[in-house]
């Protein structure tokens, strides 16, 4: 399997500007996670889905943020308008059974 | 919520030198794991482990869920194992991974 995809690699955008994250899970996981990590508060969980169903978004920081996951091998972190504050690296993982979690590379946003 | 230490925040190890970073819990665990982030970000994971001993390699783990803590060995280290080791817990019957602050492991030749 090819692992956890997510893209882009990089993103370099303009305050007030929409940024859109994308990740593809491992065939057959049925969690999948969003993360963010920065040097001030680590690894935090944004948000996770089971069976493409919202469980728990209690760590997105505000409305800007939202994620879909409109089928098993898809799912979308859209931040709308962005802020310089949401440069970070972006994080999807994915499991089976809510076990062992399997992270994609990462999307560096940087946002100026 | 649980709260994740680990130890000691920082390492410095001579090429072929062994190692024991440690992680406590505050609380119950249905998921412990070990991750390495490299010095290109990735993060690897090494170990699922919510009790018990495990193997791989050079590398090697122990949880004792009773005493709520987690032990990683890295024995004969190599410069390719520098970069951050991260221990992460999920409480209780949600899948919310916790992570520890890390411990950043400088391996030199």
């Amino acid at each position: 399997d090819a692992g956890v995809i997510q893209s882009p690699r990089h993103e370099v955008t303009e305050m007030g500007q929409e940024v859109t994250l994308r990740c593809k899970p491992i065939s057959g996981h049925d969690y999948l996670f969003w993360y963010r990590q920065t040097m001030m508060r680590g690894l935090e969980l944004l948000i996770y889905f089971n069976n493409n169903v919202p469980i728990d978004d209690s760590g997105m920081p505000e409305d800007r943020f939202s994620a879909k996951m409109p089928n098993a091998s898809f799912s979308t972190l859209k931040i709308q308008p962005s802020e310089p504050r949401d440069s970070a690296v972006y994080f999807c993982a994915s499991s089976f059974l809510g076990n062992t979690q399997y992270f994609g590379p990462g999307t560096r946003l940087t946002v100026l | 919520g649980i709260q994740v230490e680990q130890s000691p925040p920082d390492l410095i190890l001579q090429e072929g030198a062994n190692s024991t970073l440690r992680c406590n819990f505050s609380d119950s665990v249905n998921n412990l794991q070990w991750f390495h982030q490299n010095p290109w970000g990735q993060l690897i994971n090494l170990f699922y482990i919510p009790s018990g001993t495990k193997q791989n390699g050079r590398l090697s783990a122990t949880t004792v869920a009773t005493e709520r803590y987690s032990l990683l060995y890295i024995s004969s280290s190599q410069t390719t194992d520098s970069g951050v080791y991260f221990c992460a817990v999920v409480p209780g019957a949600n899948s919310k991974l916790t992570f520890g602050k890390g411990i950043t492991l400088s391996v030199r030749p």
